[in-house]
């Protein structure tokens, strides 16, 4: 099994609204990550999580709030977000080593839209 | 800093024709390589990876990539392409042996297959 799934697939929500996009696994991988990704542009790194801690974060807004409750699951809370943070999220997830980690698999993502 | 180049941002190609879509990188060391697919609206889809070894990978769906470490160069080829192949293609970077866990994308390469 070699799935990553996310939930909701679509999300449309109020600039004052509080939402949570949710991304699970079972694959054991102990890396976890949040991308976004906008029209006809590459996926960008939002948050990296290792062993459930958050490893690496690339000065993403505080609107954004990682959780890594458990090592299969990563949740995304979103609060007061903008017109401008509609996109495409995509979590992923890869096995790690001792010496790094192997390929990252992708989620089908939650396409989302702020009004 | 890690970079990776898709010259081409968008190929067009006759359905049962050859592909090679280009990829170029720049790291210090030997990183490790993979190519994605990327149908509309959809999650990123691991085609091949490249860790060591055998500079020719084989991959899913009748695609395959060669590394060339004196070229820095991991370029993707199908030899007969289907329609099924029309997608954006990202190659994309991550540092080898001991590295972060960041990826870095390509800008993506859109393929497009005539009938």
């Amino acid at each position: 099994d070699t799935e990553v799934t996310q939930t909701p697939k679509h999300l449309v929500m109020g600039m004052t609204n509080k939402k949570s996009l949710k991304c699970e696994q079972h694959m054991g991988h102990r890396a976890m990550y949040w991308y976004k990704q906008k029209a006809k542009k590459p996926p960008e790194l939002m948050f990296v999580y290792s062993y459930e801690k958050l490893s690496i974060n690339e000065s993403v807004p505080s609107r954004f709030s990682p959780e890594c409750p458990n090592s299969s699951l990563l949740n995304l809370h979103l609060h007061a977000l903008q017109p401008e943070d509609s996109a495409l999220y995509l979590c992923a997830s890869s096995r790690k080593t001792g010496s790094g980690n192997t390929e990252a698999f992708f989620g089908q993502g939650t396409r989302l839209t702020v009004v | 800093a890690q970079s990776v180049t898709q010259p081409d941002i968008h190929i067009t190609v006759s359905e049962g024709a050859s592909l090679e879509l280009r990829c170029n990188y720049s790291y210090g060391a030997t990183p490790y390589l993979f190519w994605y697919v990327q149908s509309p609206g959809q999650g990123l889809q691991l085609l091949l990876k490249y860790f060591s070894g055998d500079t020719l990978v084989q991959g899913i769906k009748g695609f395959e990539a060669e590394f060339k470490r004196s070229q820095s160069s991991f370029n993707l080829r199908k030899p007969s392409v289907h329609w099924s192949d029309a997608a954006e293609y990202f190659c994309a970077v991550a540092p080898g042996q001991g590295g972060s866990e960041k990826l870095v994308f390509g800008k993506g390469t859109k393929l497009t297959v005539n009938p």
